[in-house]
């Protein structure tokens, strides 16, 4: 099981940023996605999931707004894209496996993407 | 939401040591709680699942337990790979949280 995400992003204020994962090693609708961000030297901050099997949704209220999880079953893809981007959105954003209907922990997790907003 | 809280923040322990690290849930969690190692650099890795469960391939050295609101990741005797950060995090009614973190450093 292997979890490829995009790679670096440099963004302005103001900017969005489109973040991919792409699973292999098992079958795609099998299992859910979510997505956590880490700012430097800082701790884990979970952002939302999405089941890949229906679409279904749910996102931190913190994010609420200004996040949309989307999945592509065709290339088995999933994607985060966070809007209105500010300094402290800088992170290293990963995506991780879990379940496709039901809460539970992340056993496979993508490389991590760092985004890094600046003027 | 459900907060998670941590302790110790830090902890400074030897090769060979038996290391606790405690989480303690705002609210009743019902064993919905997982543990992860973060090295620098890298992607968390699930450790324990389930309060209790221990991952495929994690050595058994690491053990969870607890119940309701109190939990705990004992390292039974601490080895050199050990050196990371371990998070927490509950994961109930599609609601993940995790705790801040406690860095386990070399005494």
């Amino acid at each position: 099981v292997h979890l490829l995400q995009s790679g670096a992003e440099v963004k302005k204020p103001g900017a969005s940023v489109k973040v991919s994962c792409t699973p292999s090693g098992y079958m795609f609708t099998r299992y859910g996605i979510s997505w956590v961000r880490q700012a430097p030297g800082q701790g884990l901050e979970w952002m939302g999931w999405i089941s890949t099997y229906n679409s279904n949704k749910k996102y931190a209220q913190r994010f609420q707004g200004r996040v949309t999880m989307t999945t592509d079953t065709s290339t088995g893809t999933a994607y985060m894209e966070l809007t209105s981007l500010r300094s402290d959105d800088t992170a290293v954003y990963y995506c991780a496996r879990g379940d496709v209907v039901e809460t539970a922990a992340f056993d496979y997790w993508g490389q991590g993407a760092l985004v890094v907003v600046s003027s | 939401d459900i907060q998670m809280t941590q302790s110790p923040s830090t902890l400074s322990a030897s090769i060979g040591d038996r290391v606790n690290i405690t989480c303690r849930a705002s609210q009743s969690i019902s064993g919905s709680l997982a543990w992860y190692q973060q090295k620098p650099g890298k992607a968390p890795n699930l450790l324990i699942y389930k309060t209790s469960w221990l991952e495929g391939g994690v050595p058994a050295r690491f053990s969870g337990s607890g119940s309701g609101t109190d939990f705990t990741l004992t390292i039974s005797s601490l080895q050199p790979d050990d050196f990371a950060t371990y998070y927490c995090q509950q994961y109930n009614s599609y609601s993940w949280t995790f705790g801040q973190g406690t860095k386990v450093e070399i005494k």
